[in-house]
């Protein structure tokens, strides 16, 4: 069965500190693979996804960046946080009959 | 107007009552229609989901669609505490469009 794994789940960061976020999926080939940020009391924001190793589509301009160096990992980045990068970031992988997408447990992350 | 509309509550009912949760939502071009559940400080777990228009059952859930109202609901019966979460609905179309959400409505199950 396929599982997806996120780390750190949660992280403090001082602002302008760099960030690395990973996300990594077992048990499926080749996934669309997807970034969200959830805002406290907010919904669901889409930051990237990706299609295939090397490939990085963004959403939203911001100060925030991702890679997929690998098939079944992808990896969510920043040279200098802000106060405005805390959230609860999800990862998540898209499902083949529906479209339907499968979310990590998350990471919190504080900027202070 | 945002594409789904969904009522943030927060929506308090007693255990065992049956609880309807409701999203709007204007692009005619959606086909998938899922339901997701939240628990606090974790990540959203897919419950169901629907194609085009009717009803589909699992357990205590039932999701009903009715494309002619661009209406989607979500019924949970005998409700328990552990029901206790935020439901998040989420749509799509099939010609490989973005899953769109709504904000999610925050239910509490009082025992």
């Amino acid at each position: 069965s396929q599982t997806i794994h996120q780390w750190p789940a949660t992280l403090v960061q001082p602002v302008g500190s760099p960030l690395s976020l990973e996300c990594t999926v077992e048990g499926t080939s080749n996934p669309n693979l997807y970034w969200y940020r959830q805002a406290a009391g907010r919904g669901l924001q889409l930051l990237f996804y990706s299609v295939g190793i090397g490939q990085i589509s963004s959403e939203v301009p911001q100060n925030l960046s991702a890679s997929r160096p690998q098939d079944r990992q992808f990896i969510l980045s920043s040279k200098k946080l802000l106060l405005s990068d805390s959230g609860f970031y999800l990862c998540a992988w898209m499902g083949q009959v529906a479209g339907e997408l499968f979310f990590g447990e998350g990471s919190r992350l504080t900027v202070l | 107007q945002k594409e789904v509309e969904q009522d943030p509550g927060p929506l308090s009912v007693p255990e065992g009552a049956i609880v309807s949760l409701n999203c709007t939502y204007s692009n005619s071009a959606f086909q998938y229609f899922m339901w997701y559940r939240q628990y606090s400080r974790k990540g959203p777990e897919l419950l169901m989901y629907t194609y085009s228009s009717g009803n589909k059952e699992d357990g205590r859930f039932t999701a009903q669609v009715d494309k002619s109202s661009k209406y989607i609901s979500l019924f949970i019966r005998d409700s328990q505490p552990s029901d206790s979460a935020t439901y998040l609905c989420a749509m799509k179309d099939n010609q490989g469009g973005k899953l769109i959400f709504g904000q999610g409505t925050e239910l509490s199950v009082k025992p």
